[in-house]
């Protein structure tokens, strides 16, 4: 069984670019959800997908936005990037069977830097 | 979703328990307790979670009060590796598992 792959590891980017991170969920899992943490603070939810669509979100500005594919892998985009747009971007993954909140993993993030 | 307060940081003896308290006075009766831990700029790392029974596996201990509005977390034999930030979730967003994470509490291991 393999564990949540999130890829790359590390990412530089200027102001106003775009930036595409990638998570694969652990085998068996079909829920993806992302979470931002900045620098001392805890993650904060971005949003979750679940079989391919949105199945909730946070308090995140639509310029964030998801995919989730048929073997619910994901990814992460984000346009015209700010300042505060620097964290560490996590992916975790669960098997959403409903009745239970599901326990979920976590991958070993993404960190991003915008300069 | 519920709060939980936790203390801002720890300290503990190598070798002996680490107790982490956690209180979550508004849980409702569906909600979860969960543990996570976070080490240094990894991904936070699954510990264990309960609903109101106490629960053991290899890692830790979880003992919640009767009224549920409180938890410790047991890591019974501490050692450096346990250094890390604890966070306490309480979860029940049934087909919608958005964890809220607070601050947590920074555990150091002293040798």
């Amino acid at each position: 069984e393999t564990g949540v792959t999130q890829s790359p590891t590390h990412l530089i980017k200027t102001r106003g670019q775009q930036v595409t991170l990638r998570c694969s969920s652990q085998s068996g899992h079909n829920t993806v959800s992302w979470y931002q943490q900045a620098l001392g603070q805890g993650p904060q939810f971005i949003f979750q997908y679940y079989r391919e669509e949105e199945n909730g979100r946070g308090n995140f500005p639509p310029r964030f936005s998801g995919l989730q594919f048929p073997n619910y892998s994901s990814e992460l985009n984000v346009n015209a990037l700010e300042l505060d747009d620097s964290a560490l971007y996590l992916c975790a993954s669960s098997d959403l069977a409903g009745g239970f909140p599901e326990t979920q993993y976590f991958g070993p993030g993404t960190r991003l830097l915008v300069l | 979703d519920a709060k939980t307060t936790q203390p801002t940081s720890m300290d503990c003896a190598e070798g002996r328990a680490a107790n982490l308290p956690c209180n979550h006075s508004t849980i409702s009766g569906n909600e979860y307790v969960y543990w996570y831990r976070q080490i240094h700029s990894q991904g936070p790392q699954y510990i264990i979670h309960g609903l109101k029974n106490n629960e053991t596996n290899e890692m830790a201990s979880l003992i919640i009060t009767e009224d549920r509005k409180s938890s410790t977390l047991i890591l019974p034999h501490a050692t450096l590796r346990d250094t890390a930030v604890y966070y306490c979730i309480v979860n029940a967003n049934f087909g919608n598992e958005k964890l809220t994470f607070g601050t947590g509490t920074r555990l150091t291991i002293i040798p």
